[in-house]
């Protein structure tokens, strides 16, 4: 079974600059989400969304983070502008409805 | 959210069971008990969950408390493969506050 995928695996870009992460979730699960992981920290959710639809964007910093996963499949999460305190990990994560999350490797954003 | 309490490392000789602690004294009675882990340079990896009788399956054992205030993670026989950050974390059983909330974990390093 192939696990949750996502693209770039890394990005290096200069700050106010824009940026676009993608994820394609395993097959079958409605339920996806996004985490950014900063150096030490656990990951902290980002936006959640069933099928197309979102259930949780409340740690979603909305005046330059955007996410969407308009035909309830993949997903793409985008910065714009850019700060240097966005450097971090950022992983996708899909579940069915209620079960546990499966993690994707994750995209290493630096901000220079 | 309720928050887990866990020592920030611990250190295991290799082939030896290990035990790894998590209090969560603010737990409510519909929590679920997760446990997630993250080995370097991937994202976390589901390992085991329980509410409230223990739970065992392949990769390791979940040993709650008769009170749900404290749980344990048991590894039986540790290899260096399982030196990673292990997320004990409590997770709502219901649609719309079932987010996972991690916190910084337990570093496991394990010892040749």
């Amino acid at each position: 079974e192939a696990g949750v995928a996502q693209s770039p695996r890394y990005k290096i870009i200069e700050k106010r600059q824009s940026v676009a992460f993608w994820c394609n979730p395993i097959s079958g699960h409605a339920t996806l989400y996004w985490y950014q992981q900063i150096l030490g920290q656990g990951p902290k959710l980002l936006i959640q969304f069933q099928n197309n639809g979102v259930v949780d964007d409340s740690q979603l910093p909305k005046d330059r983070f955007s996410a969407e996963r308009l035909k309830g499949v993949d997903s793409t999460l985008k910065i714009q502008p850019a700060k240097l305190e966005d450097s971090a990990v950022y992983l996708c994560a899909s579940s069915f409805v209620l079960r546990e999350q499966f993690f994707g490797p994750g995209t290493r954003l630096t901000v220079l | 959210d309720a928050k887990t309490t866990q020592p920030n490392s611990m250190e295991s000789n290799e082939e030896e069971p290990v035990h790894l602690p998590c209090n969560h004294s603010t737990i409510s009675g519909t929590d679920y008990i997760h446990w997630y882990r993250q080995l370097p340079s991937q994202g976390p990896e589901y390992v085991i969950h329980g509410l409230t009788s223990n739970v065992n399956n392949r990769m390791a054992s979940l040993a709650i408390a008769e009170d749900r205030k404290s749980s344990t993670l048991i590894l039986h026989r540790a290899t260096l493969r399982d030196a990673a950050v292990y997320y004990c974390i409590l997770r709502g059983a219901n649609f719309g506050n079932e987010k996972l909330t991690f916190g910084t974990g337990t570093r496991l390093t394990i010892i040749p």
